[in-house]
C-alpha cells in the first residue's frame, strides 16, 4: 500500500555514468516533485510536474532530465554523473498546485558517485 | 517564501509534551505555516498546517500567535519514535514547492 515509491533505494555508480531513478505514486495526485538532500541535510526542490507538464525547474544542471510518462510516474535521468551528485533524492506528490495541499514523500534514493 | 527561524536542537523526556517554536516575523497574509518532520533515513512527513487559527490533528497541535509572527508545534505526549528533525515552513498560497530550512533536531529520551 506504499503511497509514493522510489527505485532503487540505493545506487552506487562510477563518475561519468548515466543512471535513472524511478518514482511512482498511487494516490491519484496531479503533481509530482523531485527534491535533493545533500550531505549537509538541506532539502531543495529540483523539479515539479503537473499532469505530465513541467511547471518548476530550479537551477539544476541540464544533466538532470525528468520524464513523466503519465501522471503517476516521474522519473529522473542523470547523465555524466559527478561526485557532487552524491545525495539522497526524494520524490513527492500532491493533489494539486494550489499551495495549500500537503506533499507526500517517498523513502528516498541514496546515490553515491565514486 | 518568508524565512523561518528554529532552534537547532531540543530535548524532551518520553511522555512529556514537546513544544517546538518557530519564528516567521516576515510572514505575509496569504502564507500558511506548515510543519513537516524527517525521521532518520526516511522521507519528510507532513504533520500539520495552519493560516491563523490554532489547529489540532491526531499527531500534533499548532499554535499560531495573533500577529502570526511565530508559532509552536506541540506534540502532547512525545515518544521515542518522535525523535526527528522538525521543519517549520512558510509557504505562499498558489506556489506549490516547499522550501526546507535546517529545522530542529528533537531528541526524545527515556
Amino acid at each position: 500500500d506504499t503511497a509514493v515509491s522510489q527505485t532503487p533505494k540505493y545506487l552506487v555508480t562510477q563518475m561519468g555514468n548515466d543512471k535513472s531513478i524511478k518514482c511512482e505514486q498511487n494516490l491519484g495526485h496531479d503533481t509530482m516533485y523531485w527534491y535533493k538532500q545533500d550531505s549537509k541535510k538541506f532539502l531543495k526542490i529540483m523539479f515539479s510536474y503537473n499532469n505530465k507538464e513541467l511547471i518548476i525547474n530550479e537551477t539544476v544542471p541540464n544533466r538532470f532530465s525528468p520524464k513523466s510518462p503519465d501522471k503517476a510516474h516521474l522519473n529522473l535521468h542523470i547523465n555524466s554523473l559527478e561526485l557532487g551528485d552524491s545525495a539522497v533524492y526524494f520524490c513527492a506528490s500532491s493533489p494539486e498546485t494550489s499551495g495549500k495541499e500537503t506533499q507526500y514523500f517517498g523513502p528516498g534514493t541514496r546515490l553515491l558517485v565514486l | 517564501d518568508a524565512k523561518t527561524t528554529q532552534p537547532t536542537s531540543m530535548d524532551c523526556a518520553e511522555g512529556r509534551a514537546a513544544n517546538l517554536p518557530c519564528n516567521h516575523s516576515t510572514i505575509s497574509g496569504n502564507e500558511y505555516v506548515y510543519w513537516y518532520r524527517q525521521i532518520h533515513s526516511q522521507g519528510p512527513q507532513y504533520i500539520i498546517h495552519g493560516l491563523k487559527n490554532n489547529e489540532t490533528n491526531e499527531m500534533a497541535s499548532l499554535i499560531i500567535t495573533e500577529d502570526r509572527k511565530s508559532s509552536t508545534l506541540i506534540l502532547p505526549h512525545a515518544t521515542l519514535r518522535d525523535t526527528a528533525v522538525y521543519y517549520c515552513i512558510v509557504r505562499v498560497a498558489g506556489y506549490s514547492t516547499l522550501t526546507f530550512g535546517k529545522g530542529t533536531m528533537l531528541l526524545v529520551s527515556p
